[in-house]
């Protein structure tokens, strides 16, 4: 079955980075695109990026653009976003999900908190 | 960017009521509109994929209709593993983007 376990996420101060991985098992990774959804503490969902499956094609959110950036690597299966330049308003579990041929997230990780905080 | 306005923010429902959410997309968005269920705590599961397609096992009480800008979710006869918080998905566009939530409450 689809799983997609998501790592990376901890406490950072304001202005630095961190990277999130996200393994993905249980299908044809390098025949999918990926995306990161992220959910501030008592908020709604934000879309945060998709990258094509071939890591062709990227795409993403306006308040993360020029900052985050997402990537893959077919050889591993796993999914990235490094995050550059954090913010407190950056702080959210981060989700990262198994695209459906452009039509939408059909799996989900459990989710990853970044806390920016000094 | 296509802004998705989901109403109502919250709603208090009785377990058998008949349930609606509606989502109206700032631009026609044809058919791709997708619902997402969440629990507290959990990641979202997806219900509806192309605005009325129910996903595989998802039960038949929830069914979703609409085109264009205005779509709805429809739950026949709200039962109690349904209390959670749904929310809509436009991907006709980049970037892509969720309605505010809407939060299904026990009356």
């Amino acid at each position: 079955q689809v799983q997609l376990v998501e790592s990376g996420g901890g406490v950072v101060q304001p202005g630095t980075s961190l990277r999130l991985s996200c393994a993905a098992s249980g299908f044809i990774f390098n025949s999918y695109g990926m995306h990161w959804v992220r959910q501030a503490p008592g908020k709604g969902l934000e879309w945060v990026a998709l990258i094509w499956y071939d890591g062709n094609y990227k795409y993403y959110g306006d308040s993360v653009k020029g900052r985050f950036t997402i990537s893959r690597d077919n050889s591993k299966n796993t999914l990235y976003l490094q995050m550059n330049s954090l913010r407190a308003e950056d702080t959210a579990v981060y989700y990262c999900g198994k695209d459906y041929y452009d039509s939408g997230i059909d799996y989900w990780g459990q989710g990853t908190l970044v806390t920016v905080s000094s | 960017d296509i802004q998705m306005t989901q109403s109502p923010s919250s709603l208090s429902a009785s377990v058998g009521d008949r349930v609606t959410i509606t989502c109206r997309a700032s631009q026609g968005i044809r058919n791709e509109l997708g619902w997402y269920q969440q629990k507290p705590g959990k990641a979202p599961k997806r219900l509806i994929s192309a605005t009325s397609s129910l996903q595989s096992g998802v039960p038949s009480r929830f069914s979703g209709s609409g085109s264009g800008t205005e779509f709805t979710l429809t739950i026949s006869s709200l039962q109690p593993e349904d209390f959670a918080t749904y929310y809509c998905l436009q991907h006709n566009s980049y970037p892509w983007t969720f309605g505010q939530g809407t939060k299904v409450e026990i009356k």
